[in-house]
């Protein structure tokens, strides 16, 4: 089993949509949790940290599970330039960070 | 403030030629990454270092692949000699110590023909 997984997709969705994706992470010790977005060709950038009990940035809400160990990802009123790959990114300890293989969004209009 | 520096951006090699690339992290960043990323893959971990020390680099293909940062600021990875099966995007990515926020380079993209 991989230590984090992810759906590759594509997610395909209008704008306005609201979309989620989820990541699921093997190592119940894991510590923290983190989104990071890819866009095509370049590198990848923190979107956000993932705190126990939720947060949200703007249209963008993540939340943990640590019973069920996964994270997720909610974008609410899509937009074409939300078009990328999201990446899960999990602390499995001492200061491992392991990426999962990413989901790709392709927002249209 | 300069973000991560990666050189060089592009390179094109025939195997069994060795390659290097080098990387430049944010100042005072204390935490260096070498990452691997295959297409349609998530980066993955080649080595860290803390400071000059690697910590982790148990993913490092020790036969052919190096890695060095002598006096804890930029460092290099080397593929020597290269495979086909090496061609891929190698990122670099610093962060202060005991974060979880990794700045990236740009990347160094190797095509082995």
């Amino acid at each position: 089993r991989k230590e984090v997984e992810q759906d590759p997709g594509p997610f395909n969705v209008p704008e306005g949509a609201t979309v989620a994706f989820n990541c699921t992470y093997s190592n119940s010790a894991s510590q923290s949790f983190f989104w990071y977005r890819q866009d095509c060709r370049k590198e990848p950038k923190l979107l956000m940290s993932v705190y126990s009990s939720g947060n949200e940035d703007g249209r963008f809400t993540a939340q943990l599970n640590r019973a069920s160990q996964y994270i997720s990802l909610l974008i609410r009123d899509s937009k074409l330039s939300d078009s990328a790959t999201y990446l899960c990114v999990v602390n499995t300890g001492f200061q491992k960070l392991v990426f999962g293989t990413g989901t790709r969004l392709l927002v249209s209009p | 403030e300069a973000g991560v520096v990666q050189s060089p951006r592009y390179k094109i090699i025939e195997k069994k030629q060795p390659v290097a690339f080098w990387c430049n992290p944010i100042s005072g960043h204390n935490t260096l990454y070498w990452y691997l990323q295959n297409l349609g893959q998530g980066p993955e971990l080649l080595i860290r270092y803390e400071n000059e020390e690697a910590v982790d680099d148990s993913q490092l293909p020790k036969d052919r692949f190096s890695a060095e940062r002598l006096k804890g600021v930029d460092s290099t990875l080397k593929i020597q000699p290269a495979e086909l099966g090496d061609s891929a995007v190698y990122l670099c990515a610093s962060s202060l110590r005991n974060t979880g926020e990794l700045f990236f380079g740009e990347g160094s993209r190797l095509t082995v023909l």
